[in-house]
Order: structure tokens, then C-alpha cells, then sequence
């Protein structure tokens, strides 16, 4: 088992768009599309922003959206607004119940 | 509303044993896997051990494997966590955390979380 790889930290102005990436291998991001991403402001317990690599719970905004191609899982967020400010991370199924995070990304809105 | 409740951390010494109760309401509890996460201080989040709704698929990370067990009892809606042999690098704040998908293995999709309880481990 290995974390799955991040960005330690992304940036971006109000308004502008970016994208953290999540790599993993054939073990897991690539063999399954149970990849999921978690808002963690400081101080605060994980948030579920994204499942199945493109689904959005019900009350997550639009701005946020998934993908995956291959062995590498994306988390794009549009229209970057000051609460948008936090730590992200990436989790995968990796198969025999057991799961995978990545290692998170600090966001920072500029 | 989903709740749930962590407990039964505290200090320990290396070496020694602690069991982390999670106590869960707002929810069909047995319909549900469960999952510990931890989360050493200042640094990311760790997953730990997963149990399905019937305990019949359990999963452990390679770090606690052997170390920790994971249980549940449907009747208390309670999730739990026996730790022995503890390590310095198990100090952390554990997170009981709920699967989205009813009725199958642990997937690894975390809807609702505790607040967590933080485990210390130190002579």
C-alpha cells in the first residue's frame, strides 16, 4: 500500500479555475472508479466533495467537478472563490476492503 | 442527522493497549460499512481499517496490520477499535467515518464523520 500522489500545494486568484491531481496505480485508481475527494478546512473533519470520480453529493457546488484517466484521478475547481481555501485529498478503493488517500494539497486563493 | 461519536482516547505508553469506541444514531447503522481514519498532528489523512455492514469483509492498512482490530456491534450501534503494541507514529487523531453504500464490502467513500478522538502515544 501507497499513498496515492498529490500536489502539496496549488494556488489560484478569485474567479480562475484549477485542477489537483491524484496519482495512483493499476491497483487502485486504475482499476477502480471509486475515487472520491475530501475538503478539510483546519481544524475541521473531512468533507465529501466528489464520489465515484465525477458524482457530487447533494449540496456541493457546481464549481466542483472529477475525472480520471488512466491511473491519475483530477479535482478541477471553477470559478475559485476565498472559501474554497483548504486541504484536499484524494482517496481510492484498492481492492480486499481496504482503501487508499493521497497525501492532500493546500489549496490557496490569492 | 447522522451522528457519530468518538471516544476513548487519551495517553498511553508505547507498548501498550487502547480500544476507540464510535458511537453512531441519525442512521440505519447495521445497513452501512464503517472505517477508522487518523490523522497525525500536521499531517494528512491516513486510512485505517474498514468493517462491512454484516462484519463479514474487514481490511486493514499495512501500518496497523496485525496490531489493530476492527469490530462493530449492530445491536449498540457502536464501532470499534482495539489497538495493541502501540507506537510513537500511531499518535494521531482517529476519525470514525461512514461509507456511503449501503449493504456491501467497505468501498471507501466517506459521507459523514466524527469530530474524532486523539490518541497519544508517549512514555
Amino acid at each position: 500500500q501507497s499513498a496515492l500522489t498529490q500536489p502539496a500545494s496549488v494556488s489560484g486568484s478569485p474567479g480562475q479555475s484549477i485542477t489537483i491531481s491524484c496519482t495512483g496505480t493499476s491497483s487502485d485508481v486504475g482499476s477502480y472508479n471509486l475515487v472520491s475527494w475530501y475538503q478539510q478546512h483546519p481544524g475541521k473533519a473531512p468533507k465529501l466533495m466528489i464520489y465515484e470520480v465525477s458524482k457530487r453529493p447533494s449540496g456541493v457546488s457546481n464549481r466542483f467537478s472529477g475525472s480520471k484517466s488512466g491511473n491519475t484521478a483530477s479535482l478541477t475547481i471553477s470559478g475559485l472563490q476565498a472559501e474554497d481555501e483548504a486541504d484536499y485529498y484524494c482517496c481510492s478503493y484498492a481492492g480486499s476492503s481496504t482503501s487508499q488517500f493521497g497525501g492532500g494539497t493546500k489549496l490557496t486563493v490569492l | 442527522e447522522v451522528q457519530l461519536v468518538e471516544s476513548g482516547g487519551g495517553l498511553v505508553q508505547p507498548g501498550r493497549s487502547l480500544r476507540l469506541s464510535c458511537a453512531a444514531s441519525g442512521f440505519t447503522f447495521d445497513d452501512y460499512a464503517m472505517h477508522w481514519v487518523r490523522q497525525a498532528p500536521g499531517k494528512g489523512l491516513e486510512w485505517v481499517s474498514g468493517i462491512s455492514w454484516n462484519s463479514g469483509s474487514i481490511g486493514y492498512a499495512d501500518s496497523v496490520k496485525g496490531r489493530f482490530t476492527i469490530s462493530r456491534d449492530n445491536a449498540k450501534n457502536s464501532l470499534y477499535l482495539q489497538m495493541n503494541s502501540l507506537r510513537a507514529e500511531d499518535t494521531a487523531l482517529y476519525y470514525c467515518a461512514k461509507d456511503l453504500y449501503p449493504r456491501i464490502a467497505a468501498a471507501g467513500t466517506f459521507d459523514y464523520w466524527g469530530q474524532g478522538t486523539l490518541v497519544t502515544v508517549s512514555s
